[in-house]
């Protein structure tokens, strides 16, 4: 099966400006998460998606970032505007909703840089 | 919510020796704890996870066990290979409103030396 897309593979920006990200899930996959991984650190989550709804945001900055997945398939990450602190890899990741697995999928991420 | 903490940071070992990487959870109601392996540049995978209904699971070179009642897990690596040199991230599972969160460590890299 295709695994987990996500475009652009690397951003650099300027701080102020504003970025997007997209990811497009396993198909069939209802539940999309996206995760900020820092260099030298775990996943943090940021958001999670069942279907086009939101089940989880606690982490996100919502001063800043913006998330939506309208359609329950692909989903788009923005920024805006950017800090430098913002620096690190956008990953996304999906699982099927049900059954009895709770593996997620990653994709391989976008890296941003923000100078 | 849950916090995983990951020890040791850095783990160097000889080719052919074994290694093991613990982590411990605050959230007694977690019940899945996945293994990741992140190489360098590229995107974490799962290698081994196991349910908290189970103490120890093995995939060939790969291990892990789980102690529910101090809340700490492990990955034991034997026979080292070169190529198992990378990143490893515990994570566990947060049960909150339906949504299947997991919660990782800091990872710990791992560079096995020829």
């Amino acid at each position: 099966e295709a695994g987990v897309a996500q475009s652009p593979r690397y951003k650099i920006i300027e701080k102020r400006q504003s970025v997007a990200f997209w990811c497009n899930p396993i198909s069939g996959h209802a539940t999309l998460y996206w995760y900020q991984q820092i260099l030298g650190q775990g996943p943090k989550l940021l958001i999670q998606f069942q279907n086009n709804g939101v089940v989880d945001d606690s982490q996100l900055p919502k001063d800043r970032f913006s998330a939506e997945r309208l359609k329950g398939v692909d989903s788009t990450l923005k920024i805006q505007p950017a800090k430098l602190e913002d620096s690190a890899v956008y990953l996304c990741a999906s699982s099927p909703l049900g059954g009895n697995t709770y593996e997620q999928y990653f994709g391989p991420g976008t890296r941003l840089t923000v100078t | 919510g849950e916090n995983v903490e990951q020890h040791p940071s850095t783990l160097s070992v000889q080719e052919g020796d074994s290694a093991v990487i613990k982590c411990t959870y605050s959230d007694s109601a977690s019940n899945y704890f996945p293994w990741y392996k992140q190489e360098l540049g590229k995107r974490p995978q799962l290698i081994i996870d196991i349910r908290s209904n189970v103490g120890e699971k093995k995939d060939q070179r790969i291990a892990v066990t789980l102690n529910k009642t101090a809340k700490h897990f492990s990955l034991h690596i034997t026979e080292t290979q070169p190529e198992d040199s990378a990143v490893y991230f515990c994570a566990a599972k947060y049960s909150g409103a339906g949504s299947y969160q997991l919660t990782f460590g800091k990872g710990t890299k791992l560079s096995v030396i020829p």
